[in-house]
C-alpha cells in the first residue's frame, strides 16, 4: 500500500504571497490531519478533515485554511504569507481519526518564506 | 487539558548502550499512546503504540509500556545503534472527539560509534 504523499516537497515563497499544499492519504483512509512543525513551537495541530468536513481546528489565524475532496485528498492554503510561516508542514491520514486509530504521516512540505 | 511531557535532549549515547527516554502524559480516561521517530529531513514514522493500560508496544528493539498509575510511556531499547540517531516524539490521542495527536517536544538522540 502506498503511504501518505505530499506535494510539493519544497517551496520558497515571499511575504504576502499565498501557497497551496497537497496531501494524498493512504488508500481507504478518510481522515486527514495537518500539522505545522517549527523549531520553536514543535508540532502543532492545524486541522482535521473527514468526509470533506472539518471536524477540528487548531489555534491558527484564518490565513490558514484547508479542504478535503471526495476522494479524501486534502489541500491546505496559507494566504498572505509571513516569515513566521516558514515550517515543515506534515499531513497525516488515518481510518477515522479517533482513538485508538493510528495516524500515518507523509514526508512533509518544507515551506520557506523570504 | 491534554498534554505530553518528554525529557529534554539531546541524549548522547555510545553504540550498544541502554536507552531510556521518559514520557509522561496528562489526559482524561484512557488515551492511545504513541512513539514516533523523525530522521533528518524526513516526516514522522510510527515506532510503536499502546491503546490500553499495561499494553506494551514494541518494534525494532524499542519497547514502551502504558502505565496508567504513573501516567507514563517511557521508551526503552537495550542496545542502541548509530542508525537510531533521530528525534523521538511521544504523543497521545485523547478519548474525546478532538481527532488530533498531541505531541511532546521531542528528544534528540545521538548515538556515537
Amino acid at each position: 500500500k502506498a503511504g501518505v504523499t505530499q506535494t510539493p516537497r519544497y517551496l520558497i515563497k515571499t511575504r504576502g504571497q499565498q501557497v497551496t499544499l497537497s496531501c494524498s492519504p493512504i488508500s481507504g483512509h478518510r481522515s486527514v490531519s495537518w500539522y505545522q512543525q517549527t523549531p520553536g513551537q514543535g508540532l502543532q495541530f492545524l486541522f482535521e478533515y473527514f468526509s470533506e468536513t472539518q471536524r477540528n481546528k487548531g489555534n491558527f489565524p484564518g490565513r490558514f485554511s484547508g479542504r478535503q475532496f471526495s476522494n479524501s485528498r486534502s489541500e491546505m492554503n496559507v494566504s498572505t504569507l509571513e516569515l513566521g510561516d516558514s515550517a515543515l508542514y506534515l499531513c497525516a491520514s488515518s481510518l477515522d481519526g479517533r482513538a485508538p486509530d493510528t495516524q500515518y504521516f507523509g514526508p512533509g512540505t518544507r515551506l520557506t518564506v523570504l | 487539558g491534554n498534554s505530553v511531557t518528554q525529557m529534554e535532549g539531546p541524549v548522547t549515547l555510545s553504540e550498544e548502550a541502554f536507552l531510556t527516554i521518559n514520557c509522561t502524559y496528562t489526559a482524561t480516561g484512557y488515551p492511545s499512546l504513541f512513539w514516533y521517530v523523525q530522521y533528518p529531513g524526513e516526516g514522522l514514522q510510527l515506532l510503536l503504540k499502546a491503546t490500553k493500560a499495561d499494553d506494551k508496544g514494541s518494534n525494532k528493539g524499542f519497547e514502551a509500556t502504558y502505565r496508567k498509575e504513573t501516567t507514563s510511556f517511557h521508551l526503552e531499547k537495550g542496545s542502541v545503534q548509530v542508525s537510531d540517531s533521530a528525534v523521538y516524539f511521544c504523543a497521545l490521542t485523547p478519548m474525546d472527539s478532538s481527532y488530533k495527536l498531541i505531541f511532546g517536544s521531542g528528544t534528540r538522540l545521538l548515538v556515537r560509534p
